[in-house]
């Protein structure tokens, strides 16, 4: 079964200060590896994505994250936030059977 | 291009009443999926439909239900409802087809449910 985690519920980052999100997944087989992000009251958007190749991929919002085989991780990370980024940020991998599996998030603090 | 469009945004019924949520995918999109978000259980996949048929279906009783129409719109219910039934309810759109078609998901801005 498939499976995400996410160490962080909270962090709390200055603005402009950089930022990164842990995303540890379980996949029995290649994964298909997603962060969306999400404000309050609204539905998710889409960050970035992979599927295969360069190991390095870059979002949109100046967002950039590393796929780590050996690690099973999908870490994100952003040089520079602004405020924003205060959302809460889910990672997620998908699959072969039409279905996201997510990590129960991480909400992101931008103080001034 | 139009977003994926869920209504009713907000609801409020009652323990033993059912509801029926609507979504609108974007235009060309064949793939609809729903996801219930709580506190407490985070985001959990419900049931994806392509082409009016039931590819997948999650982990939750017969009460909730779905279906698809030939126009990729898509309905769920949810009969007799429980207040731990009370949760946001995500509506996503793919293309529907191949890796990145069945994968990559838009969602909408979700359908807020208060049982009470």
């Amino acid at each position: 079964a498939q499976s995400v985690t996410q160490p962080d519920i909270h962090i709390t980052v200055s603005e402009g200060a950089s930022l990164e999100l842990r995303c540890n997944y379980s996949y029995g087989a290649t994964p298909y590896l997603f962060w969306y992000v999400q404000s309050p009251g609204q539905g998710l958007q889409l960050l970035l994505k992979y599927f295969s190749g360069d190991t390095l991929v870059q979002g949109i919002k100046g967002f950039e994250a590393e796929f780590k085989r050996s690690q099973s991780s999908f870490n994100l990370r952003k040089p520079s936030v602004h405020w924003s980024d205060a959302a809460e940020y889910f990672c997620a991998v998908g699959g072969d059977d039409y279905k996201l599996s997510f990590g129960a998030g991480t909400t992101v603090t931008v103080r001034a | 291009k139009a977003g994926v469009t869920q209504t009713p945004r907000y609801l409020i019924k009652t323990r033993g009443q059912q509801v029926t949520l609507s979504c609108s995918p974007i235009s060309g999109h064949r793939s609809v999926s729903w996801y219930q978000q709580t506190p407490g259980q985070g985001l959990q996949f419900l049931f994806e439909y392509f082409s009016e048929t039931q590819r997948n279906k999650g982990n939750f009783p017969g009460r909730f239900s779905g279906r698809q129409f030939s126009n990729s719109r898509s309905e769920m219910n949810v009969s007799t409802l429980e207040l731990g039934d009370s949760a946001l309810y995500l509506c996503a759109s793919s293309p529907g087809q191949g890796i990145a078609g069945a994968n990559v998901l838009t969602f909408g801005a979700g359908s807020r449910l208060t049982v009470l």
